[in-house]
């Protein structure tokens, strides 16, 4: 029984630079959500996505940041021009329509130089 | 005021003891209630889901809801050094992303 996955588990990179971080949700998850954890923080909301209906978008911090869901499953995070302030562990989560228990993914942790 | 507060400790407790976390909120129009553990390195992973105001029980772990103080809590009975781990309370509205707290470190020492 597959999980959610992640991938990569770590990323370096440079500053300026541009990284796309992929998640794979549970087979038949209509859900996914995208969030960010920063040392000593709790989960920031990125971004939704429910079936066809058009992303929530809300939690994105600035235009660097878009996601991408193709066929209903595998997501890709893309963060443009890489800063400092981006370092942290990105995870991903899945859940069923109806229901509200997410699953999460072990994340990715992103550092950049 | 941010709309769930969670003191992240961290908290230590020697084995055995129990363990009260505890969170507050300030949306009146949050309807779901859960505990996520988190262990390092790894993936937050649901522990207790609450719907009411109330009680409710699964093996050493107790969750607690009290809607009219808007305050929830996850009680750890028979605290074990695998219990080590940080602890997350999350609210939902209903159909929307959930709103995390920050979570609570805890160490178990045997």
């Amino acid at each position: 029984g597959a999980g959610v996955s992640q991938s990569p588990s770590n990323k370096v990179t440079e500053k300026g630079k541009d990284v796309e971080l992929r998640c794979d949700p549970i087979s038949g998850h209509t859900a996914l959500y995208w969030y960010r954890q920063s040392l000593g923080q709790g989960l920031e909301f990125l971004i939704y996505f429910q079936g066809n209906s058009a992303p929530d978008k809300s939690g994105l911090p600035s235009d660097r940041f878009s996601a991408e869901r193709t066929g209903g499953s595998v997501s890709t995070l893309t963060i443009q021009r890489t800063q400092q302030e981006d370092s942290a562990v990105y995870l991903c989560a899945s859940s069923t329509t109806s229901g509200n228990e997410q699953f999460f993914g072990p994340g990715t942790r992103l550092t950049v130089l | 005021q941010k709309e769930v507060e969670q003191d992240p400790g961290p908290l230590s407790v020697p084995e055995g003891a129990i363990v009260s976390l505890n969170c507050t909120y300030s949306n009146s129009a949050f309807q779901y209630f859960m505990w996520y553990r988190q262990y390092s390195r790894k993936g937050p992973e649901l522990l207790m889901y609450t719907y009411s105001s109330g009680n409710k029980e699964d093996g050493r772990f107790t969750a607690q809801v009290d809607k009219s103080s808007k305050y929830i809590s996850l009680f750890i009975r028979d605290s074990q050094p695998s219990d080590s781990a940080t602890y997350l309370c999350a609210m939902d509205p209903g159909n929307t992303p959930l709103v995390f707290g920050k979570g609570t470190r805890l160490s178990v020492i045997a």
